[in-house]
């Protein structure tokens, strides 16, 4: 597509329950990116993708959290049993993979845990 | 400990004055230095991209220095418009870390106001 496209836009969940988040990114961008901004911070290194391989996990916060790629594109961030501090924005970003230049980031995913 | 510090969170200035944008980091080795812009609600738009071995780029109206002895880079708006008006984060790729991830700074909020 021609931009990074996140689903959904906004999320309310109960505490407790699993949401899934959707990244898009765009055709031929081999990295990917996870970030999560929460307000008044920085973004916050979750996870990266080359490929359908996740070579940097680090960042994930817990076991709670995962996600996965499939056929070298869209990904999927999931998150188990959620709890109040995982609410925040969650970006998804896609590069070429090289240090050409920049990221394209998604608009983001806004999660609000109630 | 690792930090990237932004100048300040807010800064204000006049239509048609030059904005200057500070980044500075500590216990970071950059391969290169990048600027992003992020509007409220969306997600953050690459601007540009400077490396380590490099002074000095330009786009536009916009300029990007990067010092690697003081460990910082300035980010300019030369004429700028109320339309320039946003959040401004910088970002950084570690040569000890994962290709590609990148670290942010929380950003400067600036507001050029007619």
């Amino acid at each position: 597509g021609a931009g990074v496209s996140q689903s959904p836009s906004n999320k309310v969940t109960e505490k407790g329950k699993d949401v899934e988040l959707r990244c898009d990114p765009i055709s031929g961008h081999t990295a990917l990116y996870w970030y999560r901004q929460s307000l008044g911070q920085g973004l916050e290194f979750l996870i990266y993708f080359q490929g359908n391989s996740a070579p940097d996990k680090s960042g994930l916060p817990s076991d709670r959290f995962s996600a996965e790629r499939t056929g070298g594109s869209v990904s999927t961030l999931t998150i188990q049993r959620t709890q109040q501090e995982d609410s925040a924005v969650y970006l998804c970003a896609s590069s070429l993979g090289q240090r050409l230049g920049g990221y394209t980031f998604g608009s983001g995913t806004r999660l609000t845990v109630v | 400990s690792q930090k990237i510090e932004q100048n300040s969170e807010a800064l204000n200035i006049q239509e048609g004055k030059t904005a200057t944008l500070t980044c500075n980091y500590t216990n970071y080795s950059p391969a290169y230095l990048q600027w992003y812009r992020q509007d409220p609600g969306r997600g953050p738009v690459f601007l540009l991209l400077i490396r380590e071995n490099e002074k000095e780029k330009r786009k536009e109206r916009l300029k990007v220095t990067f010092d690697t002895t003081l460990k910082q880079s300035l980010f300019h708006i030369t004429a700028s418009q109320p339309a320039d008006s946003a959040t401004y984060l910088c970002a950084l790729e570690d040569r000890g870390s994962t290709l590609g991830r990148l670290y942010f700074g929380r950003g400067t909020q600036l507001t050029v106001w007619p």
